[in-house]
C-alpha cells in the first residue's frame, strides 16, 4: 500500500531530551512537511523540504531540526531548545513543492508528550 | 498576513441534518482552498479541493464553494450521518508564499452527529 507512515504513535520524553520522530513515504513524492497541532488550534508548518539534502524553515523551527538524506525519509527531531514541545505532530507530502495546486497527503501523527 | 477563520467551532445536530460549515481568509490572493477531515487522534484526509479560478466543487453528499472576492469558503453536508462526526479543517495556499505549497490552516469545526 502507497501512503505515509510516522512512528511512534505516542513518544514520551523528559525534560532536557532530544526525541526524533520518524516520517517514511513510498508514493514518490519530492514535498514533504511536517506541521505541529495543539488542542483547539489549525495546523503550523515547522520545516518543510522541496528536495533531497534541501530544506527551510516554516513559521515555528526554534527548538527543532531535520534532515532529508533520502527522497522517502523526512525525520524531525525535537530538542532540548523547544520550551514547549507537548503536541500532537503530523508530516505530509506532495508531489512537488512549488506547484500551487498540489494536495498534501499526510500520515497517521506522532502525540509527543515532556514528562 | 493570511489569517483563517472557521466557525462555528463546534456544532452538535441530529442525523439526517443538512449542515453548512464555514470558513473566511483575510487575503483574497490565493492559489487554492482546501478542506480536510480529521478523525481524533489521526491525520488529515483530503475531502475537496478548489482550484482560485473555481466557485465549487462536488464530492458525493459534500459541496464546497469558493468566493475569493469575500474570502469565504462553506462546506455543505447533505444528510449528514454519525459517520460524518470528526474535525473538518480549512486551508488555503496564498499566492505570494516563496514558491511552496504552504499551507495556512484554520482551528477546524468539530462537528458531532448523533442519532
Amino acid at each position: 500500500d502507497g501512503g505515509i507512515t510516522q512512528s511512534p504513535k505516542y513518544l514520551f520524553r523528559k525534560e532536557g531530551q532530544n526525541v526524533t520522530l520518524s516520517c517514511e513515504q513510498n508514493l514518490n513524492h519530492d514535498a514533504m512537511y511536517w506541521y505541529r497541532q495543539d488542542p483547539g488550534q489549525g495546523l503550523r508548518l515547522i520545516y518543510y523540504s522541496q528536495i533531497v539534502n534541501d530544506f527551510q524553515k516554516g513559521d515555528i523551527a526554534e527548538g527543532y531540526s531535520v534532515s532529508r538524506e533520502k527522497k522517502e525519509s523526512f525525520p524531525l527531531t525535537v530538542t532540548s531548545a523547544q520550551k514547549n514541545p507537548t503536541a500532537f505532530y503530523l508530516c505530509a507530502s506532495s508531489t512537488q513543492g512549488r506547484g500551487p495546486g498540489d494536495t498534501q497527503y499526510f500520515g497517521p501523527g506522532t502525540r509527543l508528550t515532556v514528562l | 498576513k493570511q489569517e483563517v477563520t472557521q466557525i462555528p467551532a463546534a456544532l452538535s445536530v441530529p442525523e439526517g441534518e443538512n449542515l453548512v460549515l464555514n470558513c473566511s481568509f483575510t487575503d483574497s490572493a490565493i492559489y487554492n482552498l482546501q478542506w480536510f477531515r480529521q478523525d481524533p487522534g489521526k491525520g488529515l484526509t483530503s475531502l475537496l479541493l478548489i482550484q482560485s479560478s473555481q466557485r465549487e466543487q462536488t464530492s458525493g453528499r459534500l459541496n464546497a464553494s469558493l468566493d475569493k472576492s469575500s474570502g469565504r469558503s462553506t462546506l455543505y453536508i447533505a444528510a449528514s450521518q454519525p459517520g460524518d462526526s470528526a474535525t473538518y479543517l480549512c486551508a488555503v495556499i496564498p499566492m505570494f508564499s516563496g514558491g511552496y505549497n504552504k499551507l495556512i490552516f484554520g482551528a477546524g469545526t468539530r462537528l458531532a452527529v448523533h442519532p
